[in-house]
């Protein structure tokens, strides 16, 4: 199986300052033959499903706020925030879709400083 | 709009089993995959298994081989997840999901099914 290994565990930022998550696979997760990475970046809120705010490493998904951002390739990604907003207080997780089974990091939970 | 509603909260005692559903609604075509992930009380995220609606085929992670069983309703676009055996700690909450239209990654989740095992 791909392990998913995110860093750091926690993360505490000042509103309107840039937080950064690291994920890194076990082995690479991009598909030679389209040359898409196949690694996706979730939010979770307390008492809600996960929302996928990424998907190919650097893809926004549609009415994600553009301060979010992806990018990476291989086996060493990375999301970005560049403003912290109040409403961005989460655990937010990688995963790759690679190959069966698909996997998930262990989560970065991201709080106000 | 994909939308996938499960069924609501349940509670066995260990040793039983039970069925998940989650219920699919929006997708324009037949052929579309539903993906299980479970996430323990404040622990991490853990995918299960996916089944494809339209075909039938399904894969178990090796870890829940023996003890999920994934079936389907076509003309109801209702996927089912058996539980059986429980054990205290398959105490979660219970997400369907699935890809959104644009990528394999799981775009579209349902609401969580909190699964409660306990004597």
């Amino acid at each position: 199986d791909i392990v998913m290994t995110q860093s750091p565990d926690s993360l505490a930022v000042s509103l309107g300052e840039r937080a950064t998550i690291n994920c890194k696979s076990s082995q690479s997760v991009l598909y030679r033959s389209d040359n898409k990475n196949y690694l996706g970046w979730y939010q979770q809120k307390p008492g809600q499903p996960p929302k996928l705010l990424i998907s190919g490493a650097s893809i926004r998904e549609s009415g994600v706020p553009d301060r979010f951002s992806g990018s990476g390739s291989g086996t060493d990604f990375t999301l970005s925030i560049s403003s912290l907003h109040a409403e961005d207080v989460a655990v937010y997780y990688c995963q790759q879709y690679y190959i069966s089974p698909i996997t998930f990091g262990q989560g970065t939970r991201l709080e106000i400083k | 709009q994909v939308h996938l509603v499960q069924s609501g909260s349940e509670v066995r005692k260990p040793g039983a089993s039970l069925k998940v559903s989650c219920k699919a609604s929006g997708y324009t075509f037949s052929s579309y995959a539903i993906h299980w992930v479970r996430q323990a009380p404040g622990q991490g995220l853990e995918w299960m298994a996916w089944i494809n609606v339209g075909t039938g085929n399904r894969k178990i992670s090796q870890k829940f081989q023996g003890s999920v069983t994934l079936t389907r309703d076509t003309s109801a676009n209702i996927v089912y997840m058996e539980l059986t055996s429980l054990r205290s700690e398959d105490s979660a909450v219970y997400y369907c999901a699935s890809p959104s239209m644009t990528t394999p990654a799981l775009g579209h989740w349902g609401q969580g099914t909190l699964v409660t095992v306990s004597s």
